[in-house]
């Protein structure tokens, strides 16, 4: 069963903030975000290890609750680089394990 | 250093034919994984393996088989393509599988279309 994320899809002006959520009906045992530009590959962008960690890239931080199994991912002053698709996804398990991605939030920041 | 690499990035073939999609890597990872991805529905895993030699199915294994001789080599095949594989399809590959440190390097991609 995938992560749900959310929203689907999000419009911004360049400057504005965004939050996406994403949460397991399965144990978190990190999270993982990856950002897909249009017609590109998906990039990874950070892993969330405990449980209220926070960690950031650029102006993207993102946190992890453990117990609630959610995470959610912080756009701060969105920049026209920013949009694309961002997807979360989590491991199988807590070991040698795969992981298992969200259906995508679609992200898309106008002047 | 290419990273991940994929042949071909386009293919249109027509129902019942078969074909071979080639995922090569120079990053000397363990681990290598095929996805597809549909509109709306993310990425989703069909085969992986975890070493030369070792292949393991995924979520959406039915209709694809695959084969890891070399370490550096990934291939996807389709033995008779059906409409509802059109996709693109994504090889990634990661230097280990934990659950902590699995960055996934993902190939550019290849648009399928089954006519």
């Amino acid at each position: 069963q995938q992560p749900v994320q959310s929203p689907q899809a999000v419009i911004l002006r360049e400057g504005e903030d965004a939050v996406i959520n994403c949460s397991s009906s399965k144990a978190l045992y990190s999270v993982h975000w990856y950002r897909q530009k249009h017609g590109e590959a998906p990039v990874f962008l950070m892993i969330l290890l405990k449980g209220g960690e926070q960690k950031g890239h650029e102006k993207i931080s993102a946190s992890f609750n453990e117990k609630k199994q959610q995470s959610s991912l912080y756009l701060t002053a969105s920049q026209l680089s920013y949009s694309g698709t961002y997807f979360c996804a989590r491991p199988e398990n807590s070991g040698y394990s795969t992981l298992t991605f969200g259906k995508g939030t679609m992200l898309l920041v106008s002047p | 250093n290419a990273g991940v690499t994929q042949t071909p990035k386009f293919r249109v073939l027509k129902t019942g034919q078969s074909m071979t999609l080639l995922c090569a890597q120079d990053m000397n990872h363990e681990y290598m994984y095929w996805y597809r991805q549909d509109p709306g529905m993310g990425l989703r895993l069909i085969h992986y393996s975890v070493g030369e030699g070792t292949t393991a199915k995924g979520e959406v294994p039915d209709g694809y088989n695959v084969s890891r001789l070399k370490k550096q080599n990934f291939l996807l095949g389709l033995e008779s393509a059906a409409p509802s594989q059109t996709s693109v399809y994504f090889c990634a590959s990661s230097r280990t599988g934990t659950a902590t440190y699995n960055e996934q390097f993902f190939g550019p991609g290849t648009r399928l279309t089954v006519l």
